[in-house]
């Protein structure tokens, strides 16, 4: 399988505590981001990086949330001190992007990591 | 800022008729536009995409969508629905230029009856 990987693909956990989901992205993809896809709600950027560097985080993504990809390839997210609200989907999406300025417009999704917070 | 509105949060059509999904956009430049389906246990699939040249433009699995800039709207269209178009479809918008940070609707959940 050659598409965009996601472990786990759930995760229930108890409050405060802390999760980690990794991404595995299509091997040739320079670009990955991260979504966050609430119930009755479409996805919601986070994050994304081009290779290792991370290059825009949004708003949503509060101190307790950190995104790594460093060696360009697999990302990880963490959630530190897990909160009920934080209970949602986590998308993880790649896409090769050239050294022009107009973007490719293709986001190859993961399946996503379900996290249940209790 | 980039918006995205699906005025439709859940629509029901019988299998064989015709299929109309709205999208309204909100966006100061030329828009990137994209329609995606998702399918219970499945990721995100980009269905079409259009950022210029002919305003119908044709997709995957028999859909097409006509972008309208006068209206702001990205209507998805299919002819004849199938009992597997079952599926939630969202609607995004994207800067040109840039990366591809997609700003997404709140989805149109469709339900095919027999």
């Amino acid at each position: 399988d050659t598409g965009v990987s996601q472990n786990p693909r759930h995760k229930i956990t108890k409050r405060g505590q802390n999760v980690t989901f990794r991404c595995d992205p299509i091997s040739e993809h320079n670009r990955l981001y991260w979504y966050r896809q609430t119930l009755g709600q479409g996805p919601e950027f986070l994050t994304y990086f081009q290779n290792e560097a991370q290059l825009e985080k949004s708003r949503l993504l509060s101190d307790r949330f950190s995104a790594e990809r460093p060696k360009g390839s697999f990302s990880t997210l963490e959630i530190q001190r897990t909160e009920q609200g934080d209970s949602a989907m986590y998308l993880c999406a790649s896409s090769l992007a050239s050294g022009r300025q107009r973007n490719t417009g293709e986001l190859f999704f993961g399946e996503g990591s379900r996290l249940t917070v209790l | 800022a980039q918006s995205v509105t699906q005025p439709d949060i859940h629509i029901t059509v019988s299998e064989g008729a015709s299929l109309e999904l709205r999208c309204n956009y909100s966006y100061g430049a030329t828009p990137y536009l994209f329609w995606y389906v998702q399918s219970p246990g499945q990721g995100l699939q980009l269905l079409l995409k259009y950022f210029s040249g002919d305003t119908l433009v044709q997709g995957i699995k028999g859909f097409e969508a006509e972008f309208k800039r006068s209206q702001s709207s990205f209507n998805l269209r299919k002819p004849s629905v199938h009992w597997s178009d079952a599926a939630e479809y969202f609607c995004a918008v994207a800067a040109l230029f840039g990366n591809e940070k997609l700003t997404f609707g709140t989805g149109t959940r469709l339900t095919i009856i027999p």
